[in-house]
């Protein structure tokens, strides 16, 4: 199993410049998550997903939108980016019932 | 609103010794608690977790102590080695809400010396 991974691991982009972050798993997890690491800040939670076709707001969602259309990836869209989205981003996914729980490796994003 | 606090940004500890790294939260529906290490440009990786019906887990080195009516949760590493050297964040969950979401403390900082 390659277990988490996440694309690109690195990112520049111009304010107003929209991408997308890749995560996939292969370990049939139901949940997947992004997280966001900033300085200080520990780790906070932008969107998850409990399931192909399911996600929910995490606690910080503003300026990001996700889709999960199949089990095994889990794409964060930044349609506008904005200097404040500067961060490390992580991917996770996990099983219910204290399985597995796992993160990417990260991309780290700045905006310019 | 910060739920879940680390108010320990960093720790030294002599290779060998103890290294108790404490946690505290606020939000009484929290029933399982995670310690994840993280290591510089890598994701965090999963240590040791606790369910709210136990009062201590231990895996190896590693040890979980859940106190719920302080809301307080600590890792003890004994002995401690040069490659624990991390981050160290806690992180709870409600599982009756959603298995896939966590709050994350702020980290701490521990640094293993010779």
């Amino acid at each position: 199993n390659a277990g988490v991974t996440q694309t690109p691991k690195f990112q520049v982009l111009k304010t107003g410049q929209s991408m997308t972050l890749q995560c996939a798993q292969d370990m049939n997890h139901e949940y997947m998550s992004w997280y966001r690491q900033d300085p200080g800040m520990g780790l906070r939670l932008i969107h998850y997903s409990v399931g192909a076709g399911i996600t929910d707001q995490g606690e910080v969602p503003n300026g990001y939108n996700v889709s999960r259309s199949t089990t095994e990836d889990f794409p964060l869209r930044l349609l506008s980016a904005a200097p404040s989205q500067t961060s490390v981003y992580f991917c996770a996914s996990s099983l219910a019932g204290g399985g597995a729980r796992l993160f990417g490796p990260g991309t780290r994003l700045t905006v310019l | 609103d910060q739920q879940v606090k680390q108010n320990s940004p960093s720790l030294s500890v002599q290779e060998g010794r103890i290294s108790i790294l404490n946690c505290d939260y606020t939000n009484s529906m929290f029933d399982y608690f995670l310690w994840y290490k993280k290591y510089p440009a890598e994701g965090p990786t999963f240590l040791i977790s606790i369910s709210s019906i136990k009062d201590k887990n231990e895996d190896g080195r590693f040890t979980v102590f859940l106190n719920k009516s302080a809301k307080h949760l600590s890792l003890h590493i004994v002995p401690s080695q040069p490659g624990d050297s991390a981050v160290y964040f806690c992180a709870a969950q409600m599982t009756t809400d959603s298995w896939g979401k966590f709050q994350f403390g702020a980290g701490t900082q521990v640094v293993v010396t010779p």
